[in-house]
């Protein structure tokens, strides 16, 4: 199965901030990559697709990139409605697997 | 625009089985383009994926290896829904379970609102 890792698990950041996330998996999964964000007692709402692909009606500050193992969400100037967790997950196989999160916060 | 409305109760008894549905609506559990997941959260697990199931000319399950033994994912073309089953529920399926779509196997696009479940006699 392939595992999905985080880094950081949390972050402090403020407003205006430049906010990169990492993800790791254990195996190469070409561009197979998702990125979530989950505010809380919602359910998970899809940001980034194909590792890099915005989905409709988010907004483009959120950007993606990566290809193999390693990827990254990066947040180019924080909003206040952004402090959330995100995670990733690899749509490459089944068992389908997320990553532990990364919490922003203030 | 499509929605997933999830329905079933909060508290099930240990040993007993937990049983959830998802209703679809703007679009059909029997779609050659999405399959259809179950996924829950808890503090202990994180997300979890459990399975889908999803139909190419006829249907196909996939589970994952933590609760293949015990889960059935089912569709029901006739409410246009599917549903999740799982049984010898123990105190630690305790946790916030989700369905969603997954469009062209590709990514979770749409969710449904979440049900806690409590194992708890």
């Amino acid at each position: 199965d392939i595992q999905m890792t985080q880094s950081p698990s949390s972050l402090s950041a403020s407003v205006g901030d430049r906010v990169t996330i990492t993800c790791r998996a254990s195996q190469r999964i070409n561009t197979y990559l998702n990125w979530y964000q989950q505010k809380p007692g919602k359910a998970p709402k899809l940001l980034i697709f194909s590792a890099s692909s915005l989905q409709s009606g988010v907004p483009s500050r959120f950007s993606g990139s990566g290809s193999g193992a390693d990827f990254t969400l990066t947040i180019s100037s924080l909003q206040p409605e952004d402090f959330a967790t995100y995670y990733c997950q690899q749509s490459y196989d089944v068992p389908r697997a997320f990553g532990q999160g990364t919490k922003v916060e203030t | 625009q499509v929605q997933l409305q999830q329905s079933g109760p909060g508290l099930v008894k240990p040993s007993q089985t937990l049983s959830l549905s998802c209703a679809i609506s703007g679009d059909s559990v029997s779609s050659s383009s999405t399959a259809w997941n179950w996924i829950r959260q808890s503090p202990s697990r994180g997300l979890e994926w459990l399975g889908r199931t999803y139909y190419r000319s006829k249907w196909y399950n996939d589970y994952a290896p933590s609760v293949k033994s015990r889960i059935t994912i089912s569709p029901d073309t006739s409410k246009n829904q599917f549903s999740l089953q799982l049984n010898s529920v123990t105190p630690d399926d305790t946790a916030v379970y989700y369905c969603a779509r997954d469009l062209n196997f590709s990514r979770l696009d749409y969710w449904g609102q979440g049900t806690l479940v409590t194992v708890s006699s």
